[in-house]
């Protein structure tokens, strides 16, 4: 059965640092892993997706790695906004029994001005 | 602009009432998703539908049930056999094939009263 983690579960920094959030999965069957951005009571924003065949992706200040043989990927933001405090989400889009994305808990992040 | 609503917003149920959450999509998305999400749990799958007239059980089906008669719609009925059913309730939807993504709508709050 696939298992998502993502850790820490929460984070807080003061603006204008870089950081990293992790996710880790248990098979690596799969065929995508996105990355969301939810707001408190608000619904899903879809931040990167990276395919199986990707190593990586890109959009702004953000930049996603996936490695499908150790199970892990990372989101690192750069140079960190208030307005990034979020609650960050690890999904992937598992192959085996019945295409599905699986989530992690999420990763809770502050930033302070 | 495509995309997918949910409606209503906010819905309160009494004991015993069934209600019925809805899901339309614009996207022209084969398939078509319900998670459900509490606090602490992350988001868990309830059902899902691949194509119209045809639709699966998650892993927390128990208490609910689903309809695809349009590719547009797919509406999610809350029963009184929920026994827990307060929760943030996320339609999702994403087009045939393995490797796209998925797309979430802004999600319906249910609270028992």
């Amino acid at each position: 059965k696939q298992e998502v983690t993502q850790i820490p579960a929460a984070l807080s920094v003061p603006e204008g640092e870089n950081l990293v959030l992790n996710c880790s999965f248990t098979d690596s069957a799969i065929y995508n892993l996105q990355w969301f951005r939810q707001d408190p009571g608000k619904g899903l924003t879809s931040l990167l997706l990276i395919q199986s065949s990707q190593r990586e992706q890109t959009s702004g200040r953000l930049n996603a790695s996936l490695d499908k043989s150790s199970g892990r990927s990372t989101l690192y933001i750069a140079a960190s906004q208030p307005g990034d405090s979020a609650t960050y989400l690890c999904a992937v889009d598992k192959v085996r029994e019945g295409q599905k994305l699986v989530f992690g808990q999420g990763t809770r992040l502050t930033i302070n001005p | 602009d495509g995309g997918i609503t949910q409606s209503p917003k906010y819905l309160f149920r009494k004991e015993g009432q069934n209600v019925t959450l809805s899901c339309e999509q614009n996207l022209n998305h084969d398939a078509m998703y319900w998670y459900r999400q509490d606090p602490g749990q992350g988001l868990r799958l309830i059902y899902y539908s691949q194509i119209v007239n045809d639709f699966q059980k998650g892993d927390i089906a128990e208490g609910y049930s689903v309809s695809r008669e349009k590719k547009e719609s797919f509406p999610l009925t809350v029963t009184s056999a929920q026994k827990n059913p307060t929760a943030f309730y996320l339609c999702a939807s994403k087009p045939t094939g393995g490797f796209s993504g998925y797309t979430f709508g802004s999600g319906t709050r249910l609270t028992v009263v």
